[in-house]
């Protein structure tokens, strides 16, 4: 199994609709959990920390179940500049370690 | 703020050739490191380093070398390139400060090794 797996896509959204990208992962040890984004041919930026009661920035919210092992990221009303890949990134012990990434989730909003 | 900073952001190489890929950061960050980025596969980190004097493997670091003499620079060396390294390679830093666990990459150097 991999240390963190994302559904590849791509989903395709109308634009207004509400998306959710789930991503599992593997070591029950991890500590910090984080959303990327990143447009194509261009270098992966942070989108949003994962913590475990839920955070919401905007039209993103971001969820942690350590029972199940999964982080979710939902994104409500899209925009067609939400059109990206969103990687999802584990960091077992937190700190200055290997954290992993997983394969990304492309998102396409459609007119 | 330049933030990291990635040279060369394309590159040929014909199998055999060596080069390396500089980074640099003026952030002060302590850890920096280097990812490979391939279709399907995901970001994988090659080497990765704690701080000046101080580097380590990451997952795939076969064919590749790295030093970091200084805060700023962490190059990538290129030894004997292959076909299997041709890929987008990014580099990132990260720090103590802002938010934790938070990377900044550069732009990515795309590598073709014919």
């Amino acid at each position: 199994r991999k240390e963190v797996e994302q559904d590849p896509g791509p989903f395709n959204v109308p634009e207004g609709a509400t998306v959710a990208f789930n991503c599992t992962y593997s070591n029950s040890a991890s500590q910090s959990f984080f959303w990327y984004r990143q447009d194509c041919r261009k270098e992966p930026k942070l989108l949003m920390s994962v913590y475990s009661s839920g955070n919401e920035d905007g039209r993103f919210t971001a969820q942690l179940n350590r029972a199940s092992q999964y982080i979710s990221l939902l994104i409500r009303d899209s925009k067609l500049s939400d059109s990206a890949t969103y990687l999802c990134v584990v960091n077992p012990t937190g700190g200055y370690q290997k954290v992993t990434f997983g394969t990304g989730t492309k998102l396409q909003v459609i007119p | 703020n330049a933030g990291v900073t990635q040279t060369p952001k394309f590159q040929v190489l014909k199998t055999g050739q060596s080069m390396t890929l500089q980074c640099a950061q003026d952030m002060n960050h302590e850890y920096m490191s280097w990812y490979r980025q391939d279709p399907g596969m995901g970001l994988r980190l090659i080497h990765y380093s704690v701080g000046a004097g101080i580097t380590d493997q990451g997952e795939v670091p076969n064919g590749y070398n790295v030093s970091r003499s200084t805060t700023e620079d962490f190059p990538l060396r290129l030894l004997s390139a292959a076909p299997s390294q041709t890929s987008v390679y990014f580099c990132a830093s990260q720090g103590p400060a802002g938010v934790p666990g938070e990377l900044f990459f550069g732009e990515g150097s795309r590598l073709t090794v014919l």
